[in-house]
């Protein structure tokens, strides 16, 4: 069964502009989640997606958005693009909500650079 | 809010020697996941725990969860240069007639040869 995909693996943007990463989740995972790393802050949630239906939010600010399409697979956008946004973001796909405590499987995140 | 904290931020540990990471979090979980992200990797699955007071052992690996569910630690036995990456915690909490699983800030372990 093939694993998260995340498109595309790296990308450099500068300050302003916006940014759409997407995700694929493993077949049959309904769940997909979106989480920003930086040194020293962990992972930190951005939002959960559920059947099209975003389920949880994170503590960011509404610059950041995403969607669930009905085949599962979900896209994050950032908009007005600031330096602190550099990071590499992460997704997770599990069969059911995250909540319900199921094992989370990531993708390879994708690394973004603002300049 | 909920939260999971997790130290130490960073642990350096010579090759051989033991290394912990504990988790807690000041309300009660439902049960904790732990995964391992090697560098320049993605966050991987090692385990769950669920009951109260449960040990899970994976090789040189033992993972606890307090009697009060409310930490949890992965102990390390005789480290080796693989075990070398960020290790986290996710706790999960039952919340708003669902759940939440939030992750601890991670502890990166090095391992001098």
């Amino acid at each position: 069964k093939a694993g998260v995909t995340q498109t595309p693996r790296y990308l450099i943007k500068t300050r302003g502009q916006q940014v759409t990463l997407s995700c694929s989740p493993i077949s049959g995972h309904r769940s997909v989640s979106w989480y920003q790393q930086t040194p020293g802050q962990g992972l930190q949630f951005l939002f959960e997606y559920f059947s099209e239906t975003q389920r949880n939010k994170g503590n960011f600010p509404g610059r950041f958005s995403g969607r669930q399409f009905s085949n599962s697979r979900s896209e994050m956008n950032v908009s007005t693009l600031e330096l602190g946004d550099s990071a590499l973001y992460l997704c997770a796909s599990s069969l059911v909500l995250s909540g319900n405590a199921d094992t989370q499987y990531f993708g390879p995140g994708t690394r973004l650079t603002v300049l | 809010g909920q939260q999971v904290m997790q130290i130490p931020q960073y642990q350096h540990v010579q090759e051989g020697e033991d290394f912990t990471t504990y988790c807690n979090s000041s309300t009660t979980l439902s049960n904790i996941q732990w995964y391992k992200q090697r560098p320049g990797g993605h966050p991987v699955f090692l385990i769950q725990l669920v009951k109260s007071g449960e040990v899970k052992k994976q090789k040189r690996l033992t993972f606890q969860f307090g009697e009060a569910k409310k930490n949890s630690s992965l102990h390390i036995t005789a480290t080796q240069t693989t075990d070398v990456g960020t290790y986290f915690c996710a706790g999960h909490f039952y919340y708003n007639q669902g759940g939440k699983l939030i992750f601890g800030q991670g502890t990166e372990l090095s391992v001098k040869p």
